[in-house]
């Protein structure tokens, strides 16, 4: 069975810093997708970026990077320069390549908290 | 486009009683996913339905049932509840068109509490 593994429970950033979230993920697919989603306070969960696993190319959208390493199972979150508003928790998300496409496994999540 | 919705966003039930949660998805979206969030165990899938249809399910009890209209909104039903159903219960919708793993996109949640 797929798990997803964040292994750090809460983390801390100064403003305008960069900081990184970790991910490990275990499938014995070859083919899946990746994702990072964001959940701020008592609100919506968000999507923050994906990942196809067939891809070699990091994704980046605007200050979110990832850093996707297939063979180490390895897909970790750079945010860079943080703002007031990127704390929240975020969730680092697995999903397998067609079939069974509504099945999202989630990690615990990571609660991000950014001092001014 | 509006987002995907959630109805009722806080309920409050006794033990024993059912409960039905309405989600409405993004306006062409095909396929409706329902999480379960709680502290402890945190997010879990609980079914997708696509077309009308049940594709997947995820390890709950019987009590949790659901179904899609359609229109592509869906409701899911817990019946017989127990304080341990206490939780955010989370829809998303994805267009589910192309056979690959779509991005799911997601509603507010309805929270549920149980005494």
């Amino acid at each position: 069975a797929q798990t997803v593994t964040q292994s750090q429970p809460e983390m801390s950033v100064q403003e305008a810093e960069t900081v990184t979230l970790s991910c490990t993920y275990d499938t014995s697919e070859s083919d899946y997708y990746l994702f990072w989603y964001k959940q701020p306070p008592s609100r919506q969960m968000i999507l923050v970026i994906r990942q196809e696993a067939y891809k070699q190319q990091n994704a980046t959208e605007n200050r979110f990077s990832v850093n996707f390493q297939k063979a180490a199972k390895s897909f970790s979150l750079k945010i860079s320069d943080s703002q007031l508003g990127d704390a929240a928790m975020y969730f680092c998300a697995y999903s397998l390549y067609g079939g069974s496409q509504g099945n999202l496994i989630f990690g615990k999540g990571t609660k991000l908290s950014v001092k001014p | 486009k509006a987002g995907v919705t959630q109805t009722p966003r806080y309920l409050i039930k006794t033990r024993g009683q059912q409960v039905t949660l309405s989600c409405s998805p993004i306006s062409g979206h095909r396929s409706v996913s329902w999480y379960q969030q709680t502290p402890g165990q945190g997010l879990q899938f609980l079914f997708e339905y696509f077309s009308e249809t049940q594709r997947n399910k995820g390890n709950f009890p019987g009590r949790f049932s659901g179904r899609q209209f359609s229109n592509s909104r869906s409701e899911m039903n817990v019946s017989t509840l127990e304080l341990g159903d206490s939780a955010l219960y989370l829809c998303a919708s994805s267009l589910a068109d192309s056979g690959r793993g779509e991005t799911q996109y997601f509603g507010p949640g309805t929270r549920l509490l149980v005494l």
